[in-house]
């Protein structure tokens, strides 16, 4: 059982390039969740989903898309990357109300 | 919108120190309240938990209580450990999907 799983771990970008962090959970969870966590001001949420098909913005969710085609898999896509975008980012699942179960996070560096 | 105020770190205690992180949170009606924590490198991880008024979460010598009347949730441990050297982050759930607030985070470092 791997819980939530998030590939890369490390990332460097170039301003402009894109890239897609990699989010899969195997607890067969509805609900899933990407945040950033910077310096200083927590952890934000950019996009959720309730479910397969299903997605929302969250507080910050300007310059990332999400798609949800599977329970299993929530990915989060850059499409033109900035350097406001390094942070360090966290998927997270949830079966209902209640605990949230976090992925080891990717740290991503934009230059 | 709804927003959870812990105290500003670092916080650094000596080890059997007593420790007591301070949370406010600002949802109206009788959120779920949580406590993570963040050891370096690593996700978070829920450390205990509440889920309506004057409940106590424990875990790991932590405890906190639900106090409604003055929207708090701190975190207290008698006697910390090297090892409860971490990031610890105050969150609310008012059930709105998938959201949790959270807090900025208190840095915790404990010395010999």
């Amino acid at each position: 059982n791997a819980g939530v799983t998030q590939t890369p771990k490390f990332q460097v970008l170039k301003t402009g390039q894109s890239m897609t962090l990699q989010c899969a959970q195997d607890m067969n969870h509805e609900y899933m969740s990407w945040y950033r966590q910077d310096p200083g001001m927590g952890l934000r949420l950019i996009h959720y989903s309730v479910g397969a098909g299903i997605t929302d913005q969250g507080e910050v969710p300007n310059g990332y898309n999400v798609s949800r085609s599977t329970t299993e898999d929530f990915p989060l896509r850059l499409l033109s990357a900035a350097p406001s975008q390094t942070s360090v980012y966290f998927c997270a699942t949830r079966a209902g109300v209640g605990e949230q179960f976090f992925g080891p996070g990717t740290r991503l560096t934009v230059l | 919108g709804d927003s959870v105020t812990q105290m500003e770190g670092p916080v650094t205690l000596s080890e059997e120190a007593f420790l007591t992180i301070n949370c406010t949170y600002t949802a109206t009606g009788y959120p779920s309240l949580f406590w993570y924590v963040q050891y370096p490198g690593e996700g978070l991880q829920l450390l205990l938990k509440a889920t309506k008024a004057d409940d106590k979460g424990s875990n790991k010598g932590f405890e906190a209580t639900y106090r409604k009347e003055t929207t708090s949730f701190h975190l207290e441990k008698g006697s910390v450990q090297v090892s409860d050297s971490a990031v610890y982050f105050c969150a609310e759930d008012t059930g709105t999907a998938s959201k949790l607030t959270f807090g900025t985070g208190t840095r915790l470092q404990v010395t010999l």
